[in-house]
């Protein structure tokens, strides 16, 4: 099955600096990949996702680039402000459209922005 | 829109009582549901996936006969957790797949989480 790593397990940033998180998967079919932020207690809200047609994909300060040779992903956080402070989970699947297919998720990065 | 809601969002128990845990899609019909669970600190790892008629479909090292899965309906699926054990205290999370959005993957969109302790 699906293995998916995450680095790092923890980040801390400056406010108004940039967040990397990268992620590694193991199986060459997967082609989609969502990005996760989950704040304490709550669920995971989806930030962001790219499907392997595609190398990279922005939105406003959020962007998500992805390696399809090398099997992995990263998540790219600009000009970050303390509301970004949370765990981001990545995760991996491979997906035919029938609408059962399974994540398989990072083991989480939390992030925490310094004021 | 893709409105998912569980019930109850926590529970405190005592051991070897069941406990059940609702998922509704409250805006949308749902096909297919899934749960997952998450220890403090840890990422979510699936439990079982639910299908609307059909039985449940459970991952590797998760017992079938104590997490009991019904997914009665497009809108509803439930959780029992039974003789429940402290080391069955976690966070518990599902999702719910949007039935025919016309879109190459149909987006999970979860519930809030139920919080289950085990006394």
């Amino acid at each position: 099955g699906e293995n998916v790593e995450q680095h790092p397990s923890t980040l801390s940033v400056q406010e108004g600096d940039s967040a990397v998180i990268k992620c590694t998967y193991s199986d060459s079919a997967s082609n989609y990949f969502p990005w996760y932020k989950q704040e304490l207690g709550k669920r995971p809200q989806l930030i962001i996702d790219i499907r392997s047609n595609v190398g990279e994909k922005k939105d406003q300060r959020i962007a998500v680039t992805l390696n399809k040779t090398a099997k992995h992903f990263s998540l790219h956080i600009t000009e970050t402000q303390p509301e970004d402070s949370a765990v981001y989970f990545c995760a991996a699947s491979n997906v035919f459209g029938f609408g059962n297919e399974k994540l398989t998720f990072g083991t989480g990065t939390r992030l925490t922005i310094i004021p | 829109g893709a409105v998912v809601s569980q019930h109850p969002s926590w529970v405190i128990c005592k051991s070897g009582t069941s406990v059940k845990i609702e998922c509704r899609s409250l805006d949308f019909q749902a096909t297919t549901m899934f749960w997952y669970r998450q220890f403090p600190k840890q990422s979510l790892m699936l439990m079982a996936t639910s299908n609307e008629g059909s039985k449940a479909t459970y991952e590797q090292g998760v017992e079938k006969d104590k997490f009991l899965i019904n997914h009665a309906s497009l809108t509803l699926s439930t959780l029992t957790v039974t003789s429940a054990h402290p080391e069955d205290s976690s966070f518990y999370i599902c999702s719910a797949v949007e039935l025919g959005t016309g879109s190459s993957y149909n987006e999970q969109f979860f519930g809030p989480g139920t919080r289950l302790t085990v006394l």
